[in-house]
């Protein structure tokens, strides 16, 4: 999997929004972004993935730039709950990507304030 | 939906023993993850499974690590014989095959002295 870089940490208000960068320079024509997080002493969750365009569901958005060399991910209103580390991991989409396991780097430790 | 259900919970033992966790995954799913993190180190892949077959086991770290998966339901991740350093929260994720979203289990966290 190609490699992503994010910062080690960010802090945010709550009910406030949250921008979380990633930066993956090497991103291939076939890989997919996903973000997973995980909260404390829980399995990593799921929170969205996107290809090309930007994407959003009930958790999150995800903002791709045009050269898909970055993305963002968007807590339009964070809350305390949201408090974890936020990974972007690159995934093959080729034949046989969606199959395999998931390569995780450091994430992102996301701090909420009240 | 239950999700993925991982047995125990909490595991301490002595060095020497053999220790064995265990993994339900999801009613349906026919792939299956075990990874397992520590501080130093992170989230590691260490083997998964696609139809209960063993697809990839580069991540397992040596051969006192062994994973079998005998159906769709159940899987082991053995250690044998167990050290310190392999002290860790050790995870369990299915998903469908081919789709993108893993579901992960609450992991067992292991305590070796």
């Amino acid at each position: 999997d190609a490699k992503t870089t994010q910062p080690n940490s960010m802090e945010s208000n709550e009910e406030e929004p949250v921008h979380l960068p990633c930066n993956h320079s090497t991103i291939s024509g076939t890989d997919y972004i996903h973000w997973y997080r995980q909260l404390p002493s829980q399995g990593p969750e799921y929170v969205i993935h996107g290809l090309t365009s930007n994407v959003n569901n009930r958790m999150a958005s995800l903002a791709i730039a045009e050269d898909r060399k970055s993305s963002t991910l968007i807590l339009h209103r964070a809350t305390l709950r949201d408090a974890a580390v936020y990974y972007c991991i690159l995934r093959d989409g080729g034949a046989g990507g969606g199959a395999d396991g998931l390569t995780f780097g450091k994430g992102t430790h996301l701090i909420i304030q009240p | 939906d239950a999700g993925v259900i991982q047995s125990p919970r909490h595991e301490v033992t002595e060095m020497g023993q053999e220790v064995t966790l265990r993994c339900k995954p999801i009613s349906g799913h026919n792939s299956l993850f075990w990874y397992r993190q520590t501080m130093m180190r992170g989230l590691e892949l260490l083997i998964y499974f696609n139809n209960n077959v063993p697809i990839d086991d580069s991540g397992m770290p040596e051969d006192r690590f062994s994973a079998k998966m005998p159906n769709a339901s159940f899987s082991t991740l053995k250690i044998q014989p167990s050290e310190p350093r392999d002290s860790a929260v050790y995870f369990c994720a299915s998903s469908l095959l081919f789709q993108e979203t893993q579901y992960f289990g609450p992991g067992t966290r292991l305590l070796v002295l």
